[in-house]
């Protein structure tokens, strides 16, 4: 079957830098995606990765390995309003996104 | 209005009630999707529309009944609904509806409570 696994919760340190890893299994793969959905409000996109390496887009970077079947969310002096849930999903073969059911990131000043 | 709009906001209803969900984007896009989304679970794809025409019914229950009037609304016709069924309900929208990469534009979602 298909699936995406990502941790349930983290907590980081105003200031600090957080990583947040996925790992999928799909039935074929066209991009990586990840988004943030603060709580109440909808997601919103982050990044997409298709092709193994780093994207970086500001404070937040995104790393994509096909062969391991990896990404994560690279999260960088972080601010009490990165506090939200980052959902990873993976694009398959028929172009359909697997989600994961996203973590949460609680961000201590 | 920009983006993707979704009302209510919040719904509670009983079981034996029958209630509509409304989406509408204003990004132009052919495709637009209802998601179910339950705590601590992955998103759930309801159904796809492209074109005014449904492409993915993911084995939803009949008691859900979406329609696509045209390429910027789209609703969700609920009827007979189970507590089980209470979530987040989000709509999204992307410029096509399949066969390549598409970012999702997401709607706040309608808060659904069945008593």
């Amino acid at each position: 079957g298909q699936n995406i696994d990502q941790p349930t919760e983290m907590t980081a340190t105003e200031g600090a830098i957080v990583q947040i890893n996925c790992t999928y299994q799909t039935s074929g793969f066209n991009g990586l995606f990840w988004y943030q959905q603060h709580a109440g409000e909808a997601p919103t996109f982050l990044s997409y990765n298709v092709l193994d390496g780093l994207e970086e887009k500001g404070r937040f970077s995104s790393f994509l390995s096909r062969s391991k079947g990896y990404s994560y969310l690279l999260l960088k002096e972080l601010q009490m309003k990165d506090s939200a849930s980052y959902l990873c999903a993976a694009l398959d073969s028929n172009y359909q996104l697997i989600w994961g059911a996203g973590t949460k990131l609680i961000i201590k000043p | 209005e920009t983006g993707v709009t979704q009302t209510p906001r919040h719904l509670v209803m009983g079981m034996t009630n029958k209630k509509s969900l409304k989406c509408e984007q204003h990004l132009g896009h052919n495709a637009m999707y209802w998601y179910k989304q339950s705590a601590k679970k992955p998103l759930e794809l309801m159904f796809v529309y492209s074109l005014e025409e449904r492409v993915e019914n993911n084995s939803v229950p009949s008691r859900f009944s979406p329609e696509c009037p045209n390429s910027s609304h789209l609703f969700l016709h609920l009827h007979t609904l189970q507590p089980e069924d209470s979530a987040l309900y989000l709509c999204a929208s992307s410029q096509d509806g399949g066969g390549s990469y598409n970012e999702q534009f997401f709607g706040p979602g309608t808060r659904l409570t069945v008593l």
